[in-house]
């Protein structure tokens, strides 16, 4: 099994541009999740989803947006890029709302705003 | 809202048992997770204690006190490739991480 696929590995953004990060899972996980990780941090949820079509906000979801059209892809789409959003993007799928199987993470997308 | 404790650095020697320690804040609760994480790589999942049991990967362990709002994480016969960061996470829903402790191992 592939688990969590995330494209691109690295990018570098120009100030204002903008992008969208790809988030795949083939685990046929209901539950998934965007977060970042800042240097010497922990990771800070963006947003999350129960199941296709349905979203919601996290802690720092200012700055970004996100679908959910498949139960296998949740793309986060960073509008008009910042500086502050510079960090490492992890995305996660789970089997449960409880957190008992754990989370399958991604490999994350290293982005760099300049 | 969330919010975790835990040290930000351990060391210990190669063989020994190491404990790390997670107090946390939470106005829900489902359970207390801990995850590994290389340098540059993805967490990776080692443990969950919670309303849903317990869920243990080899030689990881842990401990949970939901009246003290506290845990650990127990890592024995400590090897020089458990040298990482590793981040508790409380699940009320969705996971809220503490900004990790990076355990180092000494011959």
């Amino acid at each position: 099994n592939a688990g969590v696929t995330q494209t691109p590995k690295f990018r570098i953004l120009k100030i204002g541009q903008s992008m969208t990060l790809q988030c795949a899972q083939d685990m046929n996980h209901n539950y998934m999740y965007w977060y970042r990780q800042d240097p010497g941090m922990g990771l800070k949820l963006i947003y999350y989803s129960v199941g296709a079509g349905i979203t919601d906000k996290g802690e720092v979801p200012n700055g970004y947006n996100v679908s959910r059209s498949t139960t296998e892809d949740f793309p986060l789409r960073l509008e008009l890029a910042a500086p502050s959003q510079t960090s490492v993007y992890f995305c996660a799928s789970s089997s449960s709302k409880q957190g008992a199987a754990g989370y399958t993470f991604g490999s994350g997308t290293r982005l760099t705003v300049v | 809202g969330q919010s975790l404790e835990q040290p930000s650095e351990v060391t210990a020697v190669e063989g020994a048992i190491v404990q790390i320690n997670c107090t946390y804040q939470t106005s829900g609760f489902y359970g207390l997770s801990w995850y590994q994480q290389h340098d540059g790589g993805a967490p990776t999942f080692l443990s969950y204690n919670g309303l849903d049991g317990l869920e243990e990967t080899g030689r990881f362990s842990s401990f949970l006190s939901r009246s003290d709002s506290y845990g650990y994480l127990l890592l024995q016969e400590l090897q020089m490739k458990d040298s990482a960061s590793y981040f508790c996470a409380v699940n009320a829903g969705k996971s809220t991480f503490g900004d990790g402790t990076t355990l180092t191992v000494k011959p």
